[in-house]
């Protein structure tokens, strides 16, 4: 079935680049999102990519997608401590309202 | 002001109350969501809807309820609370737009049932 897997934990130091990583398993067509969620708050959408995209960037944002692994991460250049938050990776089948959600990676920043 | 808002943002309760959260959005979205959210499950569909007179279930939507009262306005509701319901509750609203459904939620509900 489909399954989006996401590590539990990171943490970097501040300035420092951070990669979250996700895997998914459906190979339909599909958008791929990342979401932050920060303490006490709803999910804030971050960015999106379209399975054949291979890459996306926006500002301190690339999201690189790789098809063949389905393999998907976020890379947030010189990380903030107001980077800390919970990201979440989705996936979601072209015609269809279905999401899936990983379980989430909680990033700490350290000062 | 937010798109997506959801009352109460707070909610102690006990066993055997019924609940009920509301969420109502500003986008003009067609499409809204209830989802729950549990530590290191991420989130779960419980209902959703289409339009106001389309309603389905998603993945755990055993022990709760739905209503669309308006485009703007899709409420849930606990029957009888029970502990284990005891999650972070998001709403969430969509419009499909060149293949994708991209969804904005809400702030969140946190539910205590004791």
């Amino acid at each position: 079935g489909e399954d989006v897997e996401q590590s539990l934990f990171l943490s970097v130091r501040e300035g420092d680049s951070s990669v979250i990583n996700c895997t998914y398993t459906d190979s339909s067509s599909t958008y791929l999102y990342w979401y932050k969620q920060e303490p006490g708050a709803g999910l804030q959408l971050l960015t999106y990519i379209f399975s054949n995209m291979d890459m996306k960037q926006d500002q301190r944002l690339t999201v690189l997608l790789n098809k063949k692994d389905k393999h998907l991460s976020l890379r947030i250049a010189d990380t903030q401590t107001g980077d800390s938050a919970i990201y979440f990776c989705a996936e979601s089948i072209v015609g269809t309202y279905k999401y899936i959600f990983g379980t989430g990676t909680r990033l700490k920043v350290l000062a | 002001d937010a798109d997506v808002t959801q009352t109460p943002r707070n909610r102690i309760t006990k066993t055997g109350k019924r609940i009920m959260l509301e969420c109502s959005q500003t986008k003009g979205h067609d499409r809204m969501y209830w989802y729950r959210q549990d530590p290191g499950l991420g989130l779960r569909l419980i209902y959703y809807s289409f339009d106001v007179k389309d309603i389905n279930k998603g993945e755990i939507s055993d022990g709760y309820s739905v209503s669309r009262q308006a485009q703007a306005k899709f409420s849930l509701s606990l029957e009888s609370a029970i502990p284990n319901q005891t999650a972070l509750y998001f709403c969430a609203t969509s419009v499909a737009s060149r293949g994708t459904d991209t969804q904005y939620f809400g702030p969140g509900t946190r539910l205590t049932v004791l």
